[in-house]
């Protein structure tokens, strides 16, 4: 397909257990954005990529939490060691360049994930 | 202390009935986005504002950017059915990243 896909779309995680969810970006899109959407609320930003360089990580939660994007196509967010408080939709999102006032982001289904 | 603050967090009205959801700051944006999320689903963009007092219509969709660009508005004239999701506003304040507000979950009753 053309769009954002992320896998898998539903992650069960017994607490203290590592998750890597993945995302596809849109193909050439050369920003990707890693968003937290906790239940009945707005997402919040974690990370960004410009290419394979991580340029902000300023709202990743802990350092429990990693994203790479090695290629600068697919990026995967690990979260280590699972906290209840981790439960929430994981959203991806992609632009097509670096950035900008106007810029649309493009965002994927989300990873929903819950920890036990 | 949320950045951005939307009102109301949840409306439930009748089809055909008109509605307003407002999003306000204290900070100044470049830039506003409106997006409508439906379960199970990722935001969509709906409409980019970018100057103040700028005036946007999508449809039976209105979206105003405050004259400061810290507010926006989005109106729904006769709402049916379909018109039903989560509305997020979300503001650029530097660089690439969003920062959205808590939404507006709207339910449109046949």
């Amino acid at each position: 397909g053309a769009g954002v896909s992320q896998s898998p779309r539903y992650k069960v995680a017994k607490r203290g257990q590592d998750v890597a969810l993945r995302c596809d970006p849109i193909s050439g899109h050369v920003s990707l954005f890693w968003y937290q959407q906790a239940l009945g609320q707005g997402p919040e930003f974690l990370t960004y990529f410009q290419n394979e360089a991580q340029l902000d990580k300023s709202g990743l939660p802990s350092d429990r939490f990693f994203a790479e994007r090695p290629e600068g196509s697919v990026s995967t967010l690990k979260i280590q060691r699972t906290q209840q408080e981790d439960s929430a939709v994981y959203l991806c999102a992609s632009s097509l360049t670096p950035g900008g006032i106007t810029d649309t982001q493009y965002f994927g289904p989300g990873t929903r994930l819950t920890v036990l | 202390t949320q950045l951005l603050e939307q009102s109301p967090q949840f409306l439930s009205i009748q089809e055909g009935e008109n509605l307003t959801v407002y999003c306000n700051s204290s900070s100044v944006f470049s830039s506003l986005q409106w997006y409508r999320q439906e379960p199970g689903e990722g935001p969509v963009l709906l409409v980019t504002v970018v100057t103040g007092g700028e005036v946007k219509k999508l449809k039976r969709l209105t979206f105003q950017f405050g004259d400061a660009r810290k507010d926006s508005s989005l109106h729904i004239t006769a709402a049916q059915p379909g018109d039903t999701g989560l509305y997020l506003c979300a503001g650029v304040l530097g660089g690439s990243r969003l920062t959205f507000g808590e939404g507006t979950q709207l339910t449109v009753n046949p």
